[in-house]
């Protein structure tokens, strides 16, 4: 079965430092792997996402995100924190057969502090 | 091109009504799948459908019903509502079915339904 795991609730970070939203994820077969945003009151916006090729995907806002097969890790990374960056973080899977559903995360709140 | 409309924004009910929510798709996509959203389960999914067909289910239970018409709006319904089913419900868009390079999901702000 699918799953995926957002181990941190809430992450902290100072404006200015690199941040790191975590990300595991269990699928079998190759994943479809995606990062979404949310703003108060305000539905997913899609940021980036792993289909394949490249291991280092690069998406919207400065953020990319590094796929890890041996570690099963999807982890969305950002070098300089903005702010603006302060959201809620999903990290989703999904399985290649075309039926397959998308699994969310619970979710991982990123703070910025100024 | 506009984007996912939700309506309405904000509903509240009281315990063993039924409500319907709706979903107008981007222009063009074919596919709009629905989610449940709430503080302690996260992001669930409900169904998902194309060409006016349910493609895939959740593990909800027979209350919640949905249907694609053919300009691919789709309306989700509940019935005999009770408090659990507060939540924000979204809707998504695609082109298609599956995950292509280019078969985003395209989120619409949600309804958020508050049962009393």
């Amino acid at each position: 079965a699918q799953s995926v795991a957002q181990p941190e609730d809430q992450v902290n970070v100072a404006e200015g430092n690199p941040l790191t939203v975590k990300c595991t994820y269990s699928v079998s077969g190759n994943p479809y792997l995606f990062w979404y945003v949310q703003y108060p009151n305000r539905g997913l916006q899609f940021l980036l996402k792993y289909i394949t090729g490249d291991n280092l995907v690069k998406g919207s806002y400065g953020f990319e995100a590094e796929f890890n097969k041996s570690q099963t890790s999807f982890h969305l990374k950002k070098p300089s924190a903005l702010v603006s960056d302060s959201a809620l973080y999903f990290c989703a899977v999904r399985g290649m057969n075309r039926d397959d559903k998308i699994i969310f995360g619970k979710g991982t709140r990123l703070h910025i502090l100024p | 091109k506009a984007g996912v409309t939700q309506t309405p924004r904000y509903l509240i009910k009281t315990r063993g009504q039924q409500v319907t929510l709706s979903c107008s798709p981007i222009s063009g996509h074919r596919s709009v799948s629905w989610y449940q959203q709430t503080p302690g389960q996260g992001l669930q999914f409900l169904f998902e459908y194309f060409s006016e067909t349910q493609r895939n289910k959740g593990n909800f239970p027979g209350r919640f019903s949905g249907r694609q018409f053919s300009n691919s709006r789709s309306e989700m319904n509940v019935s005999t509502l009770e408090l659990g089913d507060s939540a924000l419900y979204l809707c998504a868009s695609s082109l298609s079915l599956g995950t292509g390079a280019y078969n985003e999901q395209f989120f619409g702000p949600g309804t958020r339904l508050t049962v009393l």
